[in-house]
Parts: structure tokens; C-alpha cells; sequence
């Protein structure tokens, strides 16, 4: 799998964008971008993937740059709910094995 | 739907106990995962099931055995507990399809002292 860095945390306000990075610089050309979060100790939830095209659904908006060397995960209206540790993991799409391999993520914390 | 549940929440061993972790889902999904979670850390995988019948080793298996009973059900065992296995153990179900996500269940902490 390839690898991602991101940042270790940001800070943003309660109702403004969150936007959070990532590189994945060596990113193959059949792996897709995904993003979970990890609320305070419980397991991790998917949030949103895509592989060159810019995806929104009802929780966020993933940005890719056109190279697909690094993404933006957008939190259009931020609250405190949405603090979290926010993982960027890129994988081949299909497979039992294709496994999510977890960096330590970044943690958003969401101030009123 | 229940989703993925998992039996214990808590538990504390004390060196070379055994015991089984329980992971159920209810969502009729083909792949189940079981991930080790250590203090601020990312998840890394022990082992998964890409079908009924069906084991592979993840990234740090050794310690660890698992079986998928059926379908809906993957225990993850430890044969002699260490302290090295203190961790949160989540376990995954994942769907097929266009999305390709996987569920988590709410977590194991364990203590092994």
C-alpha cells in the first residue's frame, strides 16, 4: 500500500471549514483515497473515498489535485461532534484483502 | 441492525491466561477483520477473513489465532497472554460493492498484567 502523511493535529472553529491534508505522493494508479475518523476510543468510521474525481456526500467533501498526489478532506460546517482523529489511507479498490493499513492520522480538534 | 458487536468491552488477564475475543455481525457481509489499536497509535491488522472458511495473517499476527465460525461470527484468541498484547482490539465487517467500507465494532480494551 502506498503511504500518506498528514499532519499530526489542527485546530478549528465551531461552524467554519474544516480542511484537512494529505500527501500520498506515490500513490499507484489503482488505489483510491479513503478517509475514516475515530471518534474518543471508538472504532473508526468511513467517511468518504474517491480516486481522481472531487466526491461530496452528506459528511464531507474530498478534494484530489489533478497529479492525485495529495488530498483535502473538507468539513464544510464544523462542530464539536467532529473532533476526532481523521485517517487518510490509500488502497486498491477491490479485495478481501484489500486491507486499510492506519497511520496515526490527524486529530482535529474543534474549539466553540 | 445490531451492526458489528463485540464481547468482552473490558477485560484483564494476567500473563499466560488464555482467552476469545468475540466479533458478530449481522449485516451478511463476506470479509471480517480483527485490528490491534495501542496508545496513540493507528490500527494495525492481526488477521482477516475474506470468506466463511478463510484466514490470512495481517501485519502482526504472532500470539494470535483466529476462526471463523460462520458467516456472521471471527474470534480472535490468545493461546498465552502478554503484556506486549495490551491494546484495544476492534473488529471489521466489510461490505463488497461500490463503497468497499468497513464497519467497526465498538472495541475490546484489554489489560494483560
Amino acid at each position: 500500500d502506498a503511504k500518506t502523511t498528514q499532519p499530526p493535529s489542527m485546530d478549528c472553529a465551531e461552524g467554519r471549514a474544516a480542511n484537512l491534508p494529505c500527501n500520498h505522493s506515490t500513490i499507484s494508479g489503482n488505489e483510491y483515497v479513503y478517509w475514516y475518523r475515530q471518534i474518543h476510543s471508538q472504532g473508526p468510521q468511513y467517511i468518504i473515498h474517491g480516486l481522481k474525481n472531487n466526491e461530496t456526500n452528506e459528511m464531507a467533501s474530498l478534494i484530489i489535485t489533478e497529479d492525485r498526489k495529495s488530498s483535502t478532506l473538507i468539513l464544510p460546517h464544523a462542530t464539536l461532534r467532529d473532533t476526532a482523529v481523521y485517517y487518510c489511507i490509500v488502497r486498491p479498490y477491490t479485495g478481501a484483502n484489500s486491507k486499510l493499513t492506519f497511520g496515526k492520522g490527524i486529530t482535529l480538534s474543534v474549539r466553540p | 441492525n445490531a451492526g458489528v458487536t463485540q464481547t468482552p468491552k473490558f477485560q484483564v488477564l494476567k500473563t499466560g491466561q488464555s482467552m476469545t475475543l468475540q466479533c458478530a455481525q449481522d449485516m451478511n457481509h463476506n470479509s471480517m477483520y480483527w485490528y490491534r489499536q495501542d496508545p496513540g497509535m493507528g490500527l494495525r491488522l492481526i488477521y482477516y477473513s475474506a470468506s466463511e472458511g478463510t484466514t490470512d495473517k495481517g501485519e502482526v499476527p504472532n500470539g494470535y489465532n483466529v476462526s471463523r465460525l460462520n458467516k456472521r461470527e471471527f474470534s480472535l484468541r490468545l493461546e498465552s497472554a502478554a503484556p506486549s498484547q495490551t491494546s484495544v482490539y476492534f473488529c471489521a465487517s466489510r461490505i463488497a460493492g461500490q463503497r468497499n467500507e468497513q464497519f467497526f465494532g465498538p472495541g475490546t480494551r484489554l489489560t494483560v498484567l
